[in-house]
């Protein structure tokens, strides 16, 4: 069935950076944007940028501009979300979500947890 | 950009309907055709609830509808059931290739 699934719970440090993955299965990997968006605990969803996995472009919110970087390897079915210079209030929960043409999120993962402490 | 505003929370007993109110700016919610809904249980994943203001996926209940007037879109869910109770998030395209969610609303089923 159609399906991302996400790498594991990670612990950084401050200052450190975080290398998130995103595996796709079950659809043409190359047919859809890939879209990464947070949520630290007990708070609300924050876009945080998005992939064209057909041809690479990237685009990022402004709040992470500079600190996110969002790739992808097709021969893989796999999206990757970098965050570089972790702080504290980065401890989230980060999804990745599949975007159809029309800006809506049709499937996503399941989520993985990035904890920020020293 | 700065998030769509959504209330904190909203309540209905079960059988009633409750809106659910996304307020956005000319430059997203009023701009484009393109808010989405999404339903959110505790430690889960969100799910796709309405897309393109009032389209719903196939699978989802017809209790669940979208509208939108100028910059606010709206979630409406009618005859309430216990499962209904979750946090709700509006999404809107933003322009140059951005999105922006609302803040959340926790619904809770009396």
């Amino acid at each position: 069935q159609v399906q991302f699934v996400q790498s594991g719970a990670e612990v950084s440090k401050p200052g450190a950076s975080v290398k998130v993955s995103c595996k796709a299965s079950g659809y043409t990997f190359t047919t859809s944007a890939i879209h990464w968006v947070r949520q630290a605990p007990g708070q609300g969803l924050e876009w945080m940028g998005w992939i064209n996995v057909d041809n690479g472009n990237t685009r990022y919110s402004q709040k992470f501009q500079g600190r996110v970087t969002i790739s992808s390897d097709t021969s893989a079915s796999t999206a990757y979300m970098e965050l570089t210079s972790l702080r504290s209030e980065d401890t989230a929960v980060y999804y990745c979500a599949k975007c159809s043409s029309s800006w809506f999120f049709d499937l996503w993962g399941q989520g993985t947890l990035v904890t920020v402490s020293s | 950009q700065s998030a769509l505003t959504q209330p904190a929370s909203v309540s209905g007993s079960p059988g009633q309907s409750i809106t659910i109110s996304c307020t956005g700016t000319s430059s997203d919610v009023g701009a484009y055709n393109l808010v989405s809904w999404y339903q959110q249980h505790p430690g889960k994943a969100p799910k796709l609830m309405i897309y393109e203001d009032n389209r719903r996926p196939s699978g989802v209940s017809n209790r669940f509808s979208g509208s939108k007037s100028d910059n606010t879109a709206s979630l409406t869910i009618s005859g309430l059931q216990a499962e209904d109770e979750a946090d709700y998030y509006c999404c809107s395209y933003a322009g140059v290739s951005t999105a922006v969610f609302g803040g959340g609303t926790k619904l809770t089923v009396l």
